[in-house]
C-alpha cells in the first residue's frame, strides 16, 4: 500500500483480556518494527522483523508480549492478560532495510493503534 | 548504550519567531541520525537525517539540522515558525547491530503563540 496501516486505531479493553493489533507494511518493505509509546514518553522500540524472522525482540517486555508476520507482510502483536501499564500507542514502521543506514533505509511509520486497558 | 537526549520538554515560541530544537546523543561511532515530528492523532513523519557528509542538512517544511561531533548534538532548527509546526519533535539515532533500529529521545513538545 501507499502507507503502514495499522488497525485498530483505538481499542478499549478491560484488564486480564487479550489484545491483537495488526500492522500492514508499506509493499516490498522487508523490515517491520513495533515500538511503543505510553503517555509522555518517547518512543520504547518492543520488535523488530526481517522478512518473517524476528533477529531482535529485546524490548518486548515481559512474555505477555508476542509479535509474528506471516508472508513477509502483515504483522500482528497480541498482548495477553493485558494490564492497565499496558495502555500506551503501539506504532509500527517498515523500512526496505538494504542492509545499511542509507536514504533508502528509512523507517515510515503508521498512524498507531491506541490502546487503553481499563 | 546509546541514547538520545531532548533536554527540553515543551518550548513555547511565537510564531515567526525562530526555533532551536535541542538534541544529545551518546554514540560510540559515526551516528546516523533523525529528526521526526508527529502531529496530534498521527504518525511520525521524516524531517530529515544526517548520513555523512554536509553537517547541515536540510530538510522538509523548512527544517534544518546541524550535526556537531565535537558536542555530540543534532539540533534542528526553522528560521520562522508557522502555527502549523505545534507538534511533538522527536530525536533519534540509528543502530547498526542484529538490526537497524532507532533509538529515540523522548520527545520536545512545541507550542506556537499566535
Amino acid at each position: 500500500g501507499a502507507g503502514v496501516s495499522q488497525s485498530p486505531s483505538n481499542k478499549v479493553t478491560e484488564k486480564g483480556k487479550d489484545v491483537e493489533l495488526r500492522c500492514d507494511p508499506i509493499s516490498g518493505h522487508t523490515a517491520l518494527y513495533w515500538y511503543r509509546q505510553s503517555l509522555g514518553q518517547g518512543l520504547e522500540f518492543l520488535i523488530y522483523f526481517q522478512g518473517n524472522s524476528a533477529p531482535d525482540k529485546s524490548g518486548l517486555p515481559s512474555d505477555r508480549f508476542s509479535a509474528e508476520r506471516t508472508g513477509g507482510s502483515v504483522s500482528t502483536l497480541t498482548i495477553q492478560r493485558t494490564q492497565q501499564e499496558d495502555s500506551a500507542v503501539y506504532l509500527c514502521a517498515s523500512s526496505l532495510d538494504t542492509g545499511g543506514w542509507s536514504g533508502a533505509n528509512v523507517l515510515t511509520f503508521g498512524a498507531g493503534s491506541r490502546l487503553t486497558v481499563l | 548504550a546509546q541514547s538520545v537526549t531532548q533536554p527540553d520538554i515543551h518550548i513555547t515560541v511565537s510564531e515567526g519567531a525562530s526555533l532551536e530544537l535541542r538534541c544529545n546523543y551518546s554514540y560510540g561511532a559515526t551516528p546516523y541520525l533523525f529528526w521526526y515530528v508527529q502531529s496530534p492523532g498521527q504518525g511520525l513523519q521524516l524531517l530529515l537525517k544526517y548520513f555523512s557528509g554536509d553537517t547541515l542538512v536540510q530538510g522538509i517544511k523548512g527544517f534544518e539540522a546541524e550535526f556537531k561531533r565535537s558536542q555530540s548534538s543534532f539540533n534542528l532548527r526553522k528560521p520562522s515558525v508557522h502555527w502549523s509546526d505545534a507538534a511533538e519533535y522527536f530525536c533519534a539515532v540509528g543502530r547498526m547491530d542484529s538490526s537497524y533500529k532507532l533509538i529515540f529521545g523522548s520527545g520536545t513538545r512545541l507550542l506556537v503563540r499566535p
